[in-house]
């Protein structure tokens, strides 16, 4: 039981290039979140997904997209990588996406952007 | 809309000393409350979380938290602090019911730090 796993570990872009996050989990969960963590601003919601099928943007989506691809798998492309998105990406996921749930986190993604 | 106010960005203890780790949060809609622990180079993995009973909420490795309504506080306190509870800790508030979809919104972080 692997719990959350994200891909790649470190990524260095160039601006203007594209890539995609990926991310996995193995515990049958309905609900799916991307975060992005910058010192001293805590993480903040990208993306989210309430179950398969189903995405919407959080609190800072501009210049993110989001693919549900199935249950287990929610990836994060960045189509045109700028500096600002120079950040740590955090995949999270819960069990029934309601308030009161655990959210279970991935061990993140070191962009860096130049 | 929630938001939730670390008060202290950074906190250095002495090994078994006490801590308190401060976080304020504004909402115009109930919420429930959650702690998390970030260990250097890892995700974040859940401490406690409040959602409703007792005030007093114990959680894992020692910590306890207090629910203030009255003073919209949520405090991380551990009585006596060893060296592997150096991380980063940050305080959270997700909307009670309605379609929140169990969205967080999250504090700055709070960097704790035990010297020998």
């Amino acid at each position: 039981n692997a719990g959350v796993t994200q891909t790649p570990k470190f990524q260095v872009l160039k601006t203007g290039q594209s890539m995609t996050l990926q991310c996995a989990q193995d515990m049958n969960h309905n609900s799916m979140y991307w975060y992005r963590q910058d010192p001293g601003m805590g993480l903040r919601l990208i993306y989210y997904s309430a179950s398969e099928g189903t995405t919407d943007k959080g609190e800072v989506p501009n210049g993110y997209n989001v693919s549900r691809l199935n249950k287990r798998e929610f990836s994060l492309r960045l189509e045109s990588a700028a500096p600002s998105q120079t950040s740590v990406y955090f995949c999270a996921s819960s069990a029934a996406g309601v308030s009161t749930d655990t959210q279970y986190f991935g061990p993140g993604t070191r962009l860096t952007v130049l | 809309a929630q938001s939730v106010t670390q008060l202290d960005s950074q906190v250095p203890v002495f090994e078994e000393a006490p801590v308190e780790l401060r976080c304020n949060y504004s909402s115009s809609v109930s919420v429930y409350l959650f702690w998390y622990v970030q260990y250097p180079n890892q995700g974040l993995q859940l401490l406690l979380k409040y959602l409703s009973g007792s005030t007093l909420v114990k959680g894992i490795n020692g910590f306890e938290a207090e629910f203030n309504k009255s003073q919209t506080s949520f405090h991380l306190r551990k009585p006596s602090v060893h060296i592997s509870d150096t991380a980063e800790y940050f305080c959270a508030v997700s909307e009670a019911g309605g379609t929140s979809y169990g969205k967080l919104t999250f504090g700055q972080g709070t960097i704790l730090t035990v010297h020998p």
